[in-house]
């Protein structure tokens, strides 16, 4: 069974520019979260999907990030425009309906604003 | 708020030995998970040991094991017979019941297992 799969594994961008992160789920999780790490921090929680329906944004930095679940299969997290600080490891998960407790993580998009 | 405080920001031990990283962490709730997650240099995150808070049995997977004290609000790994593979990134992490997959994480602590 394949994990969850995230895409780019890097990026390098200007700031001002647009960069949108993919992440795919492991097949049959309604539950889909974002999570970053900003360099040194720690690992921020982003957003909560159920389904296609955003659950919980709360961790969103600001309105230059926008999250999408169509479907309620894959998700992107658009960035634009990016700007230095949102460099950072974008991380991720994926848990099965009431399984909360048990998230999935991917290896995460390593984004660098220059 | 809930906090999660690991305050060693690295740590070495060599190979067979025994090492525990620490973990304090800070909240009101009495319902809540515990976790500990590896991330390695391939940079995926894996779940290494996860503890419930009503359970006072400390939880243990191969050689992983917590020392799990829920009055002092701690919550330590501990690593026995180190290998060179557990060489990572080790995050403790915080989970409300109420806030499903809303995680709560650590700072981190980088270990390296020596031969």
């Amino acid at each position: 069974e394949a994990g969850v799969t995230q895409f780019p594994s890097h990026s390098v961008i200007e700031k001002g520019q647009t960069v949108t992160l993919r992440c795919d789920p492991i097949s049959g999780h309604d539950n889909l979260y974002w999570y970053r790490r900003v360099m040194g921090k720690e690992i921020k929680f982003l957003l909560h999907f159920v389904k296609e329906s955003k659950q919980d944004e709360s961790g969103m930095p600001n309105n230059r990030f926008l999250a999408e679940r169509t479907g309620g299969t894959y998700s992107t997290l658009k960035v634009q425009p990016a700007e230095l600080e949102d460099s950072g490891v974008y991380f991720c998960a994926s848990s099965p309906a009431g399984g909360d407790e048990k998230l999935f993580f991917g290896s995460g998009t390593q984004l660098s604003v220059l | 708020a809930q906090t999660v405080t690991q305050s060693q920001p690295e740590m070495s031990v060599q190979e067979a030995e025994t090492v525990t990283l620490s973990c304090t962490y800070d909240t009101s709730e009495s319902n809540y998970y515990l976790f500990w997650y590896k991330q390695p240099p391939s940079r995926q995150m894996i779940l290494v040991i996860r503890q419930e808070a009503y359970k006072q049995q400390n939880a243990t997977e191969n050689r992983f094991s917590v020392n799990f004290q829920k009055a002092a609000k701690s919550f330590s790994l501990k690593i026995s017979d180190s290998q060179l593979g557990d060489t990572a990134m080790y995050f403790c992490a915080f989970m409300n019941y109420n806030q499903g997959g809303k995680l709560i994480f650590g700072q981190g602590t980088e270990l390296s297992v020596k031969p």
